[in-house]
């Protein structure tokens, strides 16, 4: 049974300060992704990855950085926050190049 | 540019009836197609997917039909049970790399 989990469910940051979202998965998985979930938007690629060191943007890089030093962990970075970083974040793994597993999710609020 | 659109913010079904989730793509070059359900508080979890080689799949009460002439996808759930409720993301993969394009999602009510 495939298990992503992410360093915590909910956070409150102030803005400009730095704030580290960590997720660690089980299952030997090569790739990993974050996405920011907002009504009405879906779900969005911030960062991917298919390997240790290796790093990939995605569709909304703008404001984020991403460390992968061991294969089962991929931390994303949000170097000074803003509100308009207030979101869900998911972070997911996958082996095949399409079904991808979820973790529970980061609801992050920005003050 | 939103290469995969879901047009219906939400949808309300009876229990028991039938539920029709749909779903329409652009890029061409998109080869397979995922539905992805979630909970409140919960990450989405994988329901089922579908090749572009196919034009149906079926899982037990979930059924995903692929047409590729109107690119456009759809998910039966038959019969609806108020568990169902939940959203329900379309997602697309092709070209390149691992990467999923994920809808806006809908949010399916089933009613008992």
């Amino acid at each position: 049974d495939v298990k992503v989990t992410q360093s915590s469910r909910y956070l409150v940051k102030r803005t400009g300060e730095k704030v580290f979202l960590e997720c660690v998965q089980d299952m030997d998985h090569e790739n990993m992704f974050w996405y920011r979930q907002d009504p009405g938007l879906g779900l969005r690629l911030i960062y991917f990855s298919y390997d240790v060191k290796m790093k990939e943007k995605g569709d909304i890089p703008e404001g984020y950085s991403v460390s992968r030093e061991k294969k089962e962990r991929f931390s994303l970075i949000l170097e000074s926050a803003s509100t308009n970083q207030t979101s869900m974040y998911l972070c997911a793994s996958s082996f095949s190049p399409y079904e991808q597993y979820f973790g529970p999710g980061t609801r992050l609020t920005v003050t | 540019d939103q290469q995969v659109k879901q047009n219906s913010p939400s949808l309300s079904v009876q229990e028991g009836r039938i539920s029709i989730l749909n779903c329409d793509y652009t890029n061409s070059m998109f080869d397979y197609f995922l539905w992805y359900k979630k909970y409140p508080a919960e990450g989405p979890t994988f329901l089922i997917s579908i090749s572009s080689i196919k034009d149906k799949n079926e899982d037990g009460r979930f059924t995903v039909f692929l047409n590729k002439s109107a690119k456009h996808l759809s998910l039966h759930i038959v019969p609806s049970q108020p568990g169902d409720s939940a959203v329900y993301f379309c997602a697309a993969s092709g070209g390149y790399g691992n990467k999923l394009v994920f809808g806006a999602g809908t949010i399916l009510r089933v009613k008992s």
